[in-house]
């Protein structure tokens, strides 16, 4: 079985701008989360879509967001940059969140 | 709000020791999951171990074993006969069954020392 896959792998924006990160999951997995990873923060959870819908939503502002397609791939946006979101995006991907999630490499995104 | 403590910011151990990573947490439910993931340097997290908290015995996977203490909320990580591949960052994480969305700690580093 193929991983989870992200890409792109690395990233530079500068403020203002917007991103958008893909993630392809395990095949079979309807569940895609995405987490935040800085050093002063670790890992915080951002959302979690299951077959095309958002069911959990971390404490991050609007400006985060994402959707789920058919296939269960996913993409996340961040629109109007800030400093601040320079992190390490992780995707997981699972049968269902209380199972063993499969983490993808992640992109690291750095804004300048 | 729940929260997931890892009081342990960096730990060493000497190869072929056994080495324990602690973790509380803070919740007022009953039924929720709980995880410990490692993250080996510049490669991808993956689940070490995972225990349901309505289950009494503690969960094991080859070398590495929970200790649960479902009332002083403490889910701690004893790694036996540790290897150097076993250096890697290690979380600890929460799932509230209800709620869905997991918390996770701040993250143990483990070095291990040949």
């Amino acid at each position: 079985k193929a991983g989870v896959t992200q890409t792109p792998r690395y990233l530079i924006k500068t403020r203002g701008q917007q991103v958008t990160l893909s993630c392809s999951p395990i095949s079979g997995h309807r569940s895609v989360s995405w987490y935040q990873q800085t050093p002063g923060q670790g890992l915080q959870f951002l959302f979690e879509y299951f077959s095309e819908t958002q069911r959990n939503k971390g404490n991050f502002p609007g400006r985060f967001s994402g959707r789920q397609f058919s296939n269960s791939r996913s993409e996340m946006n961040v629109s109007t940059l800030e400093l601040g979101d320079s992190a390490l995006y992780l995707c997981a991907s699972s049968l269902a969140l209380t199972y063993e999630q499969y983490f993808g490499p992640g992109t690291r995104l750095t804004v300048t | 709000a729940q929260t997931v403590t890892q009081s342990q910011p960096e730990m060493s151990v000497q190869e072929a020791e056994t080495v324990t990573l602690s973790c509380t947490y803070d919740t007022s439910e009953s039924d929720y999951y709980l995880f410990w993931y490692k993250q080996p340097p510049s490669r991808q997290m993956i689940l070490v171990i995972r225990q349901e908290a309505y289950k009494q015995q503690n969960a094991t996977e080859n070398r590495f074993s929970v200790n649960f203490q479902k009332a002083a909320k403490s889910f701690s990580l004893k790694i036996s006969d540790s290897q150097l591949g076993d250096a890697a960052m290690y979380f600890c994480a929460y799932l509230m069954n209800r709620d869905d969305k997991i918390i996770f700690g701040k993250g143990t580093r483990l070095h291990i020392l040949p």
